[in-house]
């Protein structure tokens, strides 16, 4: 029953490769999010999702797209991958009307891909 | 935007030592902020959070922070911590009302020796 979960939890793969990575939350939130942790743990903020509507996309190269087919997924899409693109990178999921949970955002466990 | 500062990457500390771990963070509005932990190959789980009401808040494993709006901190303390408090540390802000531009500090590695 786990809250917020991605697939694949590890990601190895040739420059120039397309991949997906998925992102599935059964906590019946409303907004997802995407993150990317860099070697030196630093985490960034790449998408959100709200109702199916992006709302923040910060400057992150097209080759990266989020597709939701649904409330409760968030895909990540990675075109003509490149080094610089290896890191980990997580989903979040929070609710936007639950007192309890008020701004908290959950992570899955995170996928680390590798670019060689 | 808003932003967050962790002045330290690496805080090493003997078991049962008190431990504080600093964040300052800079924003023209309101903000939330928040404590994130990060075992070893896991993902961030929330620690605790300001939102708005007492200055300082606790999490159940005894972790605190208070809120110091004059100086612009949210530092993390522990009166004694375990070897299984051993993880990264992350310090986050948002801006109140727009939590979908969370930023997050570059972490602290807190290390507790036997």
């Amino acid at each position: 029953d786990t809250a917020v979960s991605q697939t694949p939890k590890y990601l190895v793969t040739q420059m120039g490769n397309d991949k997906s990575i998925k992102c599935e939350q059964n906590l019946g939130h409303d907004t997802m999010y995407w993150y990317k942790q860099d070697s030196k743990k630093f985490l960034k903020i790449m998408f959100s999702y709200n109702n199916k509507e992006l709302i923040i996309n910060e400057t992150v190269p097209n080759r990266f797209s989020p597709k939701s087919p649904d409330k409760a997924h968030l895909n990540l899409h990675i075109n003509s991958l490149e080094l610089g693109d290896s890191a980990v990178y997580f989903c979040a999921s929070e609710s936007v009307r639950g007192l309890a949970d008020l701004e908290t955002q959950y992570f899955g466990p995170g996928t680390r891909l590798l670019v060689l | 935007a808003q932003s967050v500062t962790q002045l330290d990457s690496q805080v090493p500390v003997f078991e049962e030592a008190p431990v504080e771990l600093r964040c300052n963070y800079s924003s023209s509005v309101s903000v939330y902020l928040f404590w994130y932990v990060q075992y070893p190959n896991q993902g961030l789980q929330l620690l605790l959070k300001y939102l708005s009401g007492s200055t300082l808040v606790e999490s159940i494993n005894g972790f605190e922070a208070e809120f110091n709006k004059s100086q612009t901190s949210f530092h993390l303390r522990k009166p004694s911590v375990h070897i299984s408090d051993t993880a990264e540390y992350f310090c986050a802000v948002s801006v109140k009302y727009n939590n979908n531009d969370m930023r997050f500090g570059a972490g602290t590695r807190l290390t507790v020796k036997p």
